[in-house]
């Protein structure tokens, strides 16, 4: 089974730059999230998708940031202008997510981009 | 406010003997966590999980156990591996209340010292 794939790995950009973020989930997998994950830090989600709707983006700088996932499949996420403070890991994942009360699995996380904003 | 709190940045086993992170959490609302694994330069990777229905699952040479009164979970690996040597989250969701959001605690990274 193929995993979650990101791209791209690295990105070095100057700030006020803007920058986006691809990711493919694992097939059938219905939620979506993406977390940024600051150097010494535990992932923070960021957004988080089922099928191609929201349903938290309580955390994301919208001013920003901004992010979709047409045809509830891939995603992107989009930085502009971005900031020192981007400087992270930004990490996408995808679960099964069945439902409210139903069997909904853990989340499976792709390798991630590494953001440096200089 | 960190409801995930893992208060040992770091900690170094003897290979063979037993690794035991600590995780606290705060919000009453968490009814599920999950142990993460990550090395350098990838994701985290799925280890194992509990539901709050439980206060131990084993899975292999991982053990968690949950203690809720407590707000607290530990994660047992034993016998230690050079393998283990990685970076530990614990995480934790309300799916209860239909949130499949995780909430990452700051990481353990363990050391198993051959």
């Amino acid at each position: 089974e193929a995993g979650v794939a990101q791209s791209p790995r690295y990105k070095i950009i100057e700030k006020r730059q803007s920058v986006a973020f691809w990711c493919n989930p694992i097939s059938g997998h219905a939620t979506l999230y993406w977390y940024q994950q600051i150097l010494g830090q535990g992932p923070k989600l960021l957004i988080q998708f089922q099928n191609n709707g929201v349903v938290d983006d309580s955390q994301l700088p919208k001013d920003r940031f901004s992010a979709e996932r047409l045809k509830g499949v891939d995603s992107t996420l989009k930085i502009q202008p971005a900031k020192l403070e981007d400087s992270a890991v930004y990490l996408c994942a995808s679960s099964l997510a069945v439902g409210k009360r139903g069997g909904s699995t853990e989340a499976f996380f792709g390798q991630g981009t590494r953001l440096t904003v200089v | 406010d960190q409801q995930v709190k893992q208060n040992s940045p770091s900690l170094s086993v003897q290979e063979g003997r037993i690794s035991i992170l600590n995780c606290d959490y705060t919000n009453s609302m968490f009814d599920y966590f999950l142990w993460y694994k990550k090395y350098p330069a990838e994701g985290p990777t799925f280890l194992i999980s509990i539901s709050s229905i439980k206060d131990k699952n084993e899975d292999g040479r991982f053990t968690v156990f949950l203690n809720k009164s407590a707000k607290h979970l530990s994660l047992h690996i034993v016998p230690s591996q050079p393998g283990d040597s990685a970076v530990y989250f614990c995480a934790a969701s309300a799916r209860h209340f239909g949130n499949e959001k995780l909430t990452f605690g700051t990481g353990t990274r363990l050391t198993i010292i051959p």
